[in-house]
């Protein structure tokens, strides 16, 4: 079952500009994590965001979480040409529906920074 | 280094021969996972493992089989493959300790049935 759903699917920038991606989801859920994946290779985790937390930082990633409208969004700052990946939301499901064993990724964000 | 490994990593066969496709990692990880990708149909989720002898399905279990008789050690086993089991697959793990759920992904193995 697709729970997370990224938005757009693709984007082109040019190097030093923002990227930002949006993914929305269903049903409650416990945390909800962003993950890279350079073409046909394994997917790196990047940041994680609790149900009850609205903002998060790591380097030049910065997410946002409103559990209201049941969507975050992952913004890469001052982008590079090494940034070319696609990036994944995944949700954790909330304990009531079965725990956050079930990960379940969306379809991706393709990103193309152009140098 | 901390890591999963997968083997292998690429891999054609013909329907119906039975494979194996090995995962490993050296975190003492709780948690494994296996999941396939499509084009246009993002990370699908096959089967996971709480632990030690501990299985249950994902999403699109069916065709798939798995066992988690040591704590390092999650085998993905296609009993009679069919070329709609051809994808990129890959395994993952995590520790269940402080609630992180971070995931660690494996290399991927490509498997190509005909």
């Amino acid at each position: 079952s697709q729970q997370g759903e990224e938005d757009p699917q693709a984007l082109s920038i040019q190097e030093g500009e923002n990227a930002t991606m949006n993914c929305s989801y269903k049903t409650s859920i416990n945390n909800l994590q962003w993950y890279r994946q350079n073409s046909g290779r394994g997917l790196v985790h990047l940041i994680l965001i609790r149900s009850n937390e609205r903002e998060k930082h790591s380097g030049r990633l910065r997410v946002t979480l409103d559990t209201s409208k049941k969507s975050s969004s992952l913004l890469i700052t001052a982008s590079r040409a090494a940034d070319t990946a696609s990036y994944f939301c995944a949700t954790a499901p909330g304990l009531t529906q079965g725990g956050s064993e079930k990960l379940v990724f969306g379809k991706g964000t393709k990103l193309t920074v152009n140098p | 280094e901390a890591q999963v490994t997968q083997n292998p990593r690429y891999l054609i066969t013909v329907t119906g021969k039975k494979l194996t496709v090995t995962c490993s990692q050296n975190m003492n990880h709780e948690y494994m996972s296996w999941y396939r990708q499509d084009p246009g149909l993002g990370l699908r989720q096959i089967y996971y493992s709480m632990n030690v002898e501990v299985t249950d399905k994902g999403d699109v279990p069916e065709g798939y089989k798995v066992s988690r008789k040591e704590k390092r050690n999650f085998p993905l086993i296609l009993e009679s493959p069919s070329p709609n089991q051809t994808s990129l697959y890959f395994c993952a793990s995590s520790s269940l300790a402080g609630g992180s759920y971070e995931q660690y992904f494996g290399p991927g193995t490509r498997l190509t049935v005909t």
